[in-house]
């Protein structure tokens, strides 16, 4: 299984300062087969950002994915008082699909 | 829109099973691979397998094979996912989830989800 780690674990901004976090994995993920999912407390997580760099339906500019091979980054240019959630990077490129265990971005 | 109606909550006690349903609204229900997913306290998703569009073939992660069983009903626009010989690290919020139309391993959306309690 592509085992994915995400950095760093936590991360403790103020609104509209930039973030940027990582998700490596243990091999070379194909197609860039790399998604990003946020997750507000108590709701179910949302796709943002798949293909590695794609947004979603609906997703706003402010969020953007680059990468590929086994280093993957999501960057949040001006963070809004809503982005403040976890993040996960799920790769889907080989089966089992997989899941980093996220980076939470919290506010300073 | 996309809507899901989904069963309750669950309290089960260990070795029992457990049978979960998600039935979806809004879209082609049989165009869709569907996801399930679980999530433990505290932790990171963790992917269960996923179950064709007309309910044929299922891919389970090893984790899961012969404890877990994946069926569908095109007819009632619903997923059900059993899991079996329940354990308390089985404690979890368990999501389904449609595959994307671009990829069926991409998840594009993840329904509320159900938790699911197993304790003695």
């Amino acid at each position: 299984d592509i085992v994915l780690t995400q950095s760093p674990g936590t991360l403790s901004l103020s609104p509209g300062e930039r973030a940027t976090f990582s998700c490596r994995a243990s091999q070379r993920i194909s197609n860039r087969y790399l998604a990003w999912h946020q997750q507000r407390p108590g709701q179910a997580p949302r796709l943002l950002i798949y293909g590695a760099s794609s947004r979603a339906s609906r997703i706003p500019d402010r969020f953007s994915g680059s990468g590929s091979g086994t280093d993957f980054n999501l960057t949040i240019s001006r963070l809004e008082p809503e982005d403040f959630a976890v993040y996960y990077c799920q790769q889907y490129g080989s089966s089992p699909g997989t899941f980093g265990q996220g980076t939470t971005v919290e506010i300073k | 829109q996309v809507q899901v109606e989904r069963s309750g909550a669950e309290v089960k006690k260990p070795g029992a099973s457990v049978r979960l349903s998600c039935k979806a609204s809004g879209y082609t229900f049989t165009d869709y691979y569907m996801h399930w997913v679980r999530q433990a306290p505290g932790q990171g998703p963790e992917w269960m397998g996923i179950i064709d569009p007309n309910g044929v073939n299922t891919n389970y992660a090893q984790k899961f094979q012969g404890r877990v069983t994946m069926t569908r009903d095109t007819s009632r626009n619903t997923v059900y996912m059993e899991l079996n010989s329940l354990r308390s690290d089985d404690t979890a919020v368990y999501f389904c989830a449609r595959g994307a139309r671009v990829a069926s391993g991409l998840i594009d959306y993840w329904d509320p989800g159900t938790l699911v309690s197993v304790s003695s």
